[in-house]
């Protein structure tokens, strides 16, 4: 069974530009979160999609979004990118809520 | 690889002793609790959980102690092997909090040979 996959792994942009990563969770899971992981702040929790509604969300600014498709797939946008938000972006499934989380690898972002 | 952290506490440890690595959670209402370990360049990987009505609960080689008066949380790994090398992470939630993980800052494991 293929883990989670997050697309790009890398990528690098300028302050002021848009971002959009992508998740392509477990077959058959249709929970998907997002984290931002950065040294300074650690594990932060944006937002969750079940079923391709949001959830749960964290105490990201509005800059943040996300949305999840009808296969579960989701993405995740940062707008008028800031220096602060280099981070690794992590996607997670779950069958369910409150189950075990399945982590990609994450993607990389940095903010010039 | 990438830094997960780059001042994280370090518990440094020889190659098949026992490590104990303690996490403080921060929500007395936290119910549900898990151990995560990230290798460099790597997504969190689980290792093991236990709900709030446990106190012990045991896996491969690791064992989780969740102390709910004092908020304390512990992960124990037996016989440390050099590829148990990574950062520890607890991460807490509560009934009705969906996937929305707390996760506490991390506990760098080195294994020495």
């Amino acid at each position: 069974k293929a883990g989670v996959t997050q697309t790009p792994r890398y990528l690098i942009k300028t302050r002021g530009q848009q971002v959009t990563l992508s998740c392509s969770p477990i077959s058959g899971h249709r929970s998907v979160s997002w984290y931002q992981q950065t040294p300074g702040q650690g594990l932060q929790f944006l937002f969750e999609y079940f079923s391709e509604t949001q959830r749960n969300k964290g105490n990201f600014p509005g800059r943040f979004s996300g949305r999840q498709f009808s296969n579960s797939r989701s993405e995740m946008n940062v707008s008028t990118l800031e220096l602060g938000d280099s981070a690794l972006y992590l996607c997670a499934s779950s069958s369910d809520w409150a189950g075990e989380l399945f982590f990609g690898e994450g993607s990389r972002l940095t903010v010039l | 690889g990438e830094s997960v952290g780059l001042h994280l506490p370090t518990l440094s440890v020889q190659e098949g002793d026992n490590s104990i690595i303690n996490c403080a959670y921060s929500n007395s209402a936290s119910d549900y609790f898990i151990w995560y370990k990230q290798e460099s360049g790597k997504g969190p990987q689980f290792i093991i959980d236990i709900r709030s009505n446990m106190d012990k609960r045991q896996g491969q080689r690791v064992t989780v102690l969740l102390n709910k008066t004092v908020k304390h949380l512990s992960l124990q790994i037996a016989a440390t092997q050099p590829g148990d090398s990574a950062v520890y992470f607890c991460a807490e939630n509560k009934s009705g909090g969906y996937n929305k993980l707390i996760f506490g800052a991390g506990t760098r494991l080195a294994v020495h040979p």
